[in-house]
């Protein structure tokens, strides 16, 4: 079984710029995860999709976070304009089902560093 | 702003003794407990998981603890590896949200 695809997987930009970010999850994995992990700490939500709606977004700042999953499958969240502290490990992750009580499966990452 | 990344609690043992990674988690309304391993490079992969009707669970070299009273998680590795040098997170969920994760604990094992 193919895993959780991410690219690109390093991305160098500067502030002020924009950058987006591709994820292709699990086939037959309704649910799509984007977390931020800041070097040191653990993963953080930024949006949770069900199918191609949103569940929890509550955690993305939506002034300059945007992600989407028009057809249910693949996914993309861009920054636009990036900030210094938008420098991270953006990870996707899927999953079978809504609920973190259904194993989530993690991409590898795209670490972003802002100038 | 700027990265200001925590320094990762660290845990070294030696090859083949056992290790224990611990961690508190905040609601008590959580019902579903994950421990993930991240490889440098990687994202988390999962290692176990627990419900919290339940107080162990064991699999392959690893077993799960939970005390709900103390809010309380431990993650056990018998015959500690070399390929078990990693970060390790617990993670927690409350109904049907997304998981939680803690902050990490670096393990190194010394051949």
């Amino acid at each position: 079984e193919a895993g959780v695809a991410q690219s690109p997987r390093y991305k160098i930009i500067e502030k002020r710029q924009s950058v987006a970010f591709w994820c292709n999850p699990i086939s037959g994995h309704a649910t799509l995860y984007w977390y931020q992990q800041i070097l040191g700490q653990g993963p953080k939500l930024l949006i949770q999709f069900q199918n191609n709606g949103v569940v929890d977004d509550s955690q993305l700042p939506k002034d300059r976070f945007s992600a989407e999953r028009l057809k249910g499958v693949d996914s993309t969240l861009k920054i636009q304009p990036a900030k210094l502290e938008d420098s991270a490990v953006y990870l996707c992750a899927s999953s079978y089902r809504q609920g973190g009580s259904y194993e989530q499966y993690f991409g590898p990452g795209t670490r972003l560093t802002v100038t | 702003g700027e990265n200001v990344g925590l320094h990762l609690p660290t845990l070294s043992v030696q090859e083949g003794d056992n290790s224990i990674i611990n961690c508190a988690y905040s609601n008590s309304a959580s019902d579903y407990f994950i421990w993930y391993k991240q490889e440098s490079g990687k994202g988390p992969q999962f290692i176990i998981d627990i419900r919290s009707n339940m107080d162990k669970r064991q699999g392959q070299r690893v077993t799960v603890l939970l005390n709900k009273t103390v809010k309380h998680l431990s993650l056990q590795i018998a015959a500690t590896q070399p390929g078990d040098s990693a970060v390790y997170f617990c993670a927690e969920n409350a109904g049907r949200r997304a998981l939680t994760f803690g902050s990490g604990t670096r393990l190194q094992v010394q051949p």
